[in-house]
């Protein structure tokens, strides 16, 4: 298996725009979380879903933030519009309810 | 709520010794996994290794090891024979046995560890 894979590896946008990451989870797993790791805040858990369905989301910093899971293979984060605070890596890992195996992380910055 | 500490925020080591990160956690559940993950430079997050709570032996994986203290609520882990490539940040983290969707991962603020020569 490829492991979780995550795409862009590196974002760079200015302030305003809109930023769309992107997770594929290793076939057969049903949860699906999405992190966030900063300096300040260490690793923190945003959103997860179990079986494509959101089950907490009490990590989303504010609206500006969105995520879905359309089907078992695909899941998107969206920051719009989005601010320099929101510069970090973000992880996406899967799982079959033990441990949770990353993907590579996506790097953003915004100017 | 479930809480983990890890009171060593850097530690250092000299390749071939042995090296022991601490990690205690908060839980008032019985049924529970813990975890150690590493973070090498390259940022990925590789799980070192795995104890289940209701195993009273300890884990290991080849030269990583785990001293599990159930009643301390204390799971350290040990690594023999360090080598360059262990210089990472260290994440203890803890999850309940998943019951319908509850399957979150609470980690501890992490260990940086550098392996010298």
């Amino acid at each position: 298996d490829a492991g979780v894979i995550q795409s862009p590896r590196h974002e760079v946008t200015e302030m305003g725009q809109e930023v769309t990451l992107r997770c594929k989870p290793i076939s057969g797993h049903d949860y699906l979380f999405w992190y966030r790791q900063t300096m300040m805040r260490g690793l923190e858990l945003l959103i997860y879903f179990n079986n494509n369905v959101p089950i907490d989301d009490s990590g989303m910093p504010e609206d500006r933030f969105s995520a879905k899971m359309p089907n078992a293979s695909f899941s998107t984060l969206k920051i719009q519009p989005s601010e320099p605070r929101d510069s970090a890596v973000y992880f996406c890992a899967s799982s079959l309810g033990r441990e949770q195996f990353f993907g590579p992380g996506t790097r953003l910055t915004v100017l | 709520a479930q809480t983990v500490t890890q009171s060593q925020p850097e530690m250092s080591v000299q390749e071939a010794e042995t090296v022991t990160l601490s990690c205690t956690y908060d839980t008032s559940e019985s049924n529970y996994y813990l975890f150690w993950y590493k973070q090498p430079p390259s940022r990925q997050m590789i799980l070192v290794i795995r104890q289940e709570a209701y195993k009273q032996q300890n884990a290991t994986e080849n030269r990583f090891s785990v001293n599990f203290q159930k009643a301390a609520k204390s799971f350290s882990l040990k690594i023999s024979d360090s080598q360059l490539g262990d210089t990472a940040m260290y994440f203890c983290a803890f999850t309940l046995l998943p019951t319908g969707t509850a399957s979150k991962l609470t980690f501890g603020t992490g260990t940086r560890l550098q392996v010298t020569l």
